[in-house]
């Protein structure tokens, strides 16, 4: 089944504790992103990456990390969390020619 | 600067009744554009798309959208709603380039009265 997974789908954690969220997709796509969703705000991009080794800061990059070593992977990473790091995170695929993204079921991550 | 908006925050329709959900994109290039719904806790779900061509285009569940170019709208249509589709819907363009980047509007809250 082509799907997009992302771990965990739920994080507590306190500010400064670094933290991963990893994302995985099996659908063989050059393209990934992350957003996040807040309220009132839609979602944001915060990273995307055009295939392995390529990445570049979407539109909220402050205090996140992405690499993309390889095909697959994407994962997301808060060097030192803050409480305004809290939300609502979607892994997103595509393939470049199809312009369809496939999101992941989102990972609620709280930092207090 | 490119962005989608859906003027509507929250709207309430009988079971039944039909539904609109308006989306507006800016003006520029027409970007592709797409209808998402994200049930309570759940990840974002494609309804539909439009790249060109036919202005009325089909997608999942009964839903349907209509581009229309005059008034950069690109709104989201179902004849009669059912309980099921209570759940927040993202509009979103994508304006092309290198990002493959999604410009989402901020989400219209649909509520389904009995």
């Amino acid at each position: 089944e082509a799907q997009v997974t992302q771990n965990p789908r739920y994080l507590i954690t306190v500010t400064g504790k670094k933290l991963t969220v990893t994302c995985s997709q099996n659908m063989n796509h050059e393209y990934m992103s992350w957003y996040r969703q807040d309220p009132g705000l839609g979602l944001r991009q915060i990273y995307y990456s055009m295939n392995v080794e390529v990445t570049d800061k979407g539109d909220v990059p402050e205090g996140y990390k992405v690499s993309r070593k390889e095909k697959r992977n994407f994962p997301l990473i808060l060097e030192s969390p803050s409480p305004n790091q809290t939300s609502l995170y979607f892994c997103a695929s595509s393939s470049g020619d199809l312009y369809e993204q496939y999101f992941g079921p989102g990972t609620r991550l709280t930092v207090t | 600067a490119q962005s989608v908006t859906q003027p509507d925050i929250h709207i309430t329709v009988s079971e039944g009744a039909s539904l609109e959900l308006r989306c507006n994109y800016s003006y520029g290039a027409t970007p592709y554009l797409f209808w998402y719904v994200q049930s309570p806790g759940q990840g974002l779900q494609l309804l539909l798309k439009y790249f060109s061509g036919d202005t009325l285009v089909q997608g999942i569940k009964g839903f349907e959208a209509e581009f229309k170019r005059s008034q950069s709208s690109f709104n989201l249509r179902k004849p009669s709603v059912h309980w099921s589709d209570a759940a927040e819907y993202f509009c979103a363009g994508d304006y092309g380039g290198a990002t493959n980047k999604l410009i989402f509007g901020t989400g219209t809250l649909l509520a389904v009265q009995p």
